[in-house]
């Protein structure tokens, strides 16, 4: 059983367009979160969302918005593509907002291309 | 502010050889510590965690001693081995939100 899951594991779409990526945790977890991984592995945190509601906001450009139809489930939606939206994207689940002892659970991650 | 800073890589080593990955953080408050490991094409694992000062964590034959005195937290292993070649980031956890270092690439050589 896959513990976070995210679909589509791999992404190629054309400047302008709108997509979406999926992510569902079977985990039980209150807790998830978008991060973006560029070209150098450098991870950084996009959003966060604590049983359907946005905790975490990082300095993102608006055509990002995240939904969160229930606390298992948190989608990101992305308008208007541009060439540097091009990373992994990665989704995560932990349990509670205080991690101290709830690590993070990755996703294997989303690759966008955008051309 | 809160932040990890890790050694850059990329590093590679010989078979059974010895690592060390440096890691260092900033934080206010008591922040539990980690390290994840990123196989290619794959999401992020916990390897190990330390949740408070002189903790230490450890999985398949990593280590890493939570010291406060130095506020390091660095990766350890006594041999490695092909299977290791991954990249590995530090992480802190502070209970609200999780910060990365940037990443360290190992190889491991035959």
């Amino acid at each position: 059983d896959t513990a976070v899951s995210q679909t589509p594991k791999y992404l190629v779409t054309q400047m302008g367009n709108d997509k979406s990526i999926k992510c569902e945790q079977n985990l039980g977890h209150d807790t998830m979160y978008w991060y973006k991984q560029d070209s150098k592995k450098f991870l950084k945190i996009m959003f966060s969302y604590n049983n359907k509601e946005l905790i975490i906001n990082e300095t993102v450009p608006n055509r990002f918005s995240p939904k969160s139809p229930d606390k298992a489930h948190l989608n990101l939606h992305i308008n208007s593509l541009e060439l540097g939206d091009s990373a992994v994207y990665f989704c995560a689940s932990s349990r509670g907002t205080r991690g101290e002892n709830s690590p993070l659970h990755f996703g294997n991650g989303t690759r966008l291309t955008v051309t | 502010g809160n932040s990890v800073t890790q050694m850059e890589g990329p590093v590679t080593l010989s078979e059974e050889a010895f690592l060390t990955i440096n890691c260092t953080y900033t934080a206010t408050g008591y922040p539990s510590l980690f390290w994840y490991v990123q196989y290619p094409g794959e999401g992020l694992q916990l390897l190990l965690k330390a949740t408070k000062a002189d903790d230490k964590g450890s999985n398949k034959g990593f280590e890493a001693t939570y010291r406060k005195e130095t506020t390091s937290f660095h990766l350890e292993k006594g041999s490695v081995q092909v299977s290791d070649s991954a990249v590995y980031f530090c992480a802190l956890n502070t209970g609200n939100q999780f910060y990365f270092g940037t990443g360290t690439s190992l190889t491991v050589i035959p």
